[in-house]
């Protein structure tokens, strides 16, 4: 059980462009679910707290314009990436919190978006 | 503010110990240990929730001490699929917060 599906797993695209990523609970209710980005050899930096009905919640530094958050569901989060450029190339993982699992947030399985 | 993970880097021959430390300037709720292979998301591996809790899973386990705001996780006789980047994350408070993940701790575990 617990498991937390990303789509795409890799995308690559223009600058300027705009990448959705969907983030899904697929096997129970996540009505939080968080965003983060790892560039490469560093770790997770959290990018947003998903909360399904309500606005997200960006971390300082982040633009929720550039980075826009939807929660419309309690099994889907999804995050658009607008007017994409290179240095937003990174990897790309949501997390989910489920309703009753103590706590643990269980990982997509990430999101590797390449911008030319 | 970001755990201090230690050491930030260690490799290991099959069937040797090593122990992972994640300390915190500022008090704990919880503390969520993850191995991360290269080009893939997190796995997780346990989550220590009290003051000098101890948990296990298979051959590795990890304790926590609140007063001292830190966690060691412990690996014991490590297999090669052991080898990965590990990562503590804490909570800054209880409910729903999200994690504060450390830089991580390399472990390469060869034959």
């Amino acid at each position: 059980g617990a498991v937390v599906s990303q789509h795409p797993s890799r995308v690559i695209c223009k600058s300027g462009t705009s990448v959705k990523i969907e983030c899904r609970s697929l096997d129970f209710q996540a009505t939080t679910m968080f965003w983060y980005r790892q560039f490469p050899k560093q770790s997770l930096m959290l990018m947003a707290t998903s909360n399904e009905g309500s606005k997200a919640t960006y971390e300082q530094g982040v633009e929720k314009d550039k980075f826009l958050i939807n929660h419309a569901s309690l099994t889907l989060s999804t995050l658009t990436v607008t007017s994409a450029h290179p240095e937003d190339s990174s990897f790309y993982i949501c997390s989910a919190l489920g309703l009753g699992l103590s706590d643990t947030q269980y990982f997509g399985p990430g999101t590797r978006l390449t911008v030319l | 503010q970001q755990p201090v993970q230690s050491p930030q880097a260690v490799i290991l021959r099959e069937g040797e110990d090593a122990v992972i430390n994640c300390s915190s300037s500022k008090a704990l709720y919880s503390v969520h240990w993850y191995r991360q292979k290269h080009g893939e998301a997190p796995v997780f591996l346990m989550i220590l929730l009290k003051g000098g809790e101890q948990k296990g899973h298979d051959k590795i386990s990890a304790s926590f001490n609140e007063k001292k705001q830190q966690s060691s996780l412990y690996l014991t006789a490590s297999q090669l699929s052991y080898s990965g980047t590990y990562f503590c994350g804490t909570e800054r408070g209880s409910g729903n917060t999200p994690l504060v993940f450390g830089k991580g701790t390399r472990l390469s575990v060869i034959a």
